[in-house]
C-alpha cells in the first residue's frame, strides 16, 4: 500500500525557516518525481514545487522561488521542502503527491503568525 | 505561466442529475489535465488524467472531455457522496496549475 507521511509543520514567526518531511512506502521512491502543494484555508489548491526522481531538475512556482527549496533523499525515502521568509500568505496546509498525482499525503499545517 | 479557469464557482444539482463542469486552459494544454475530488479534510483523490482517462476504482458515472484549451467533467446520475470541491489541473509539464475549483452541492 503507497503511503505518503507528511511532517514538521507548525506556528512560526514571519521570517523564520521551516522544514517538511514527507516519507514515503509501498512504492520504488527513487523511481518516481515529487511534487509539494498547498492549500490555505478556506482556499483551493496550489502547485509549489516538483523534484524529478533523481533530483536532476527542479521547478518552483514563482510565490516561492528563491525562498523554498524541494530536495530529497532516495536512501531515506524522504522528501523534504525547505521554506525560508516565511510570510503569512505561506499559511496552508501542505501535500506531497507522487508524479502523476496519484497519492497524495494527508498534509501538515504550516502557520505563520506574530 | 498557463492560466486555468473553472466554471462555474458552485452549483446545487439534485441527487440523479447530470452535471458538467468547465475547465479552460489560457493556452493550449492538449490533453495534459487532470481532474480531482476533494472533500472537507480530505486530501485530493485523482478522478481523470489525460483528460479523458477515468483513475483506478473511479466510478464510471465520472466522464472527462476535451483537448486544447476547453475541458468538461460530466457526473451522471449524481449521487449524494459526489458532493466536494472539483478542481482541474494541468499536469505533463511545469507548473502544474490548479483551477480554483467548482463546488458541488446536493439539494
Amino acid at each position: 500500500e503507497v503511503q505518503l507521511v507528511e511532517s514538521g509543520g507548525g506556528l512560526v514567526k514571519p521570517g523564520s525557516s521551516l522544514k517538511l518531511s514527507c516519507v514515503a512506502s509501498g512504492f520504488t521512491f527513487s523511481s518516481y518525481g515529487m511534487h509539494w502543494i498547498r492549500q490555505a484555508p478556506k482556499k483551493g489548491l496550489e502547485w509549489i514545487a516538483l523534484i524529478y526522481y533523481d533530483s536532476s531538475n527542479k521547478y518552483y512556482a514563482d510565490s516561492v522561488k528563491g525562498r523554498f527549496t524541494i530536495s530529497r533523499d532516495n536512501s531515506k525515502n524522504t522528501l523534504y521542502l525547505e521554506m525560508n521568509s516565511l510570510r503569512s500568505e505561506d499559511t496552508a496546509m501542505y501535500y506531497c503527491a507522487k508524479l502523476e498525482f496519484d497519492y497524495w499525503g494527508q498534509g501538515v499545517m504550516v502557520t505563520v503568525s506574530s | 505561466n498557463i492560466v486555468m479557469t473553472q466554471s462555474p464557482k458552485s452549483m446545487s444539482i439534485s441527487v440523479g442529475d447530470r452535471v458538467t463542469m468547465n475547465c479552460k486552459a489560457s493556452q493550449n494544454v492538449g490533453n495534459n489535465i487532470a481532474w480531482y475530488q476533494q472533500k472537507p479534510g480530505q486530501s485530493p483523490k485523482l478522478l481523470i488524467y489525460y483528460a479523458s482517462n477515468r483513475y483506478t476504482g473511479v466510478p464510471d458515472r465520472f466522464t472527462g472531455g476535451g483537448y486544447g484549451t476547453d475541458f468538461t467533467l460530466t457526473i451522471n446520475s449524481v449521487q449524494a457522496e459526489d458532493a466536494a470541491f472539483y478542481y482541474c489541473q494541468r499536469i505533463y509539464n511545469s507548473p502544474n496549475t490548479f483551477g480554483a475549483g467548482t463546488k458541488l452541492e446536493l439539494k
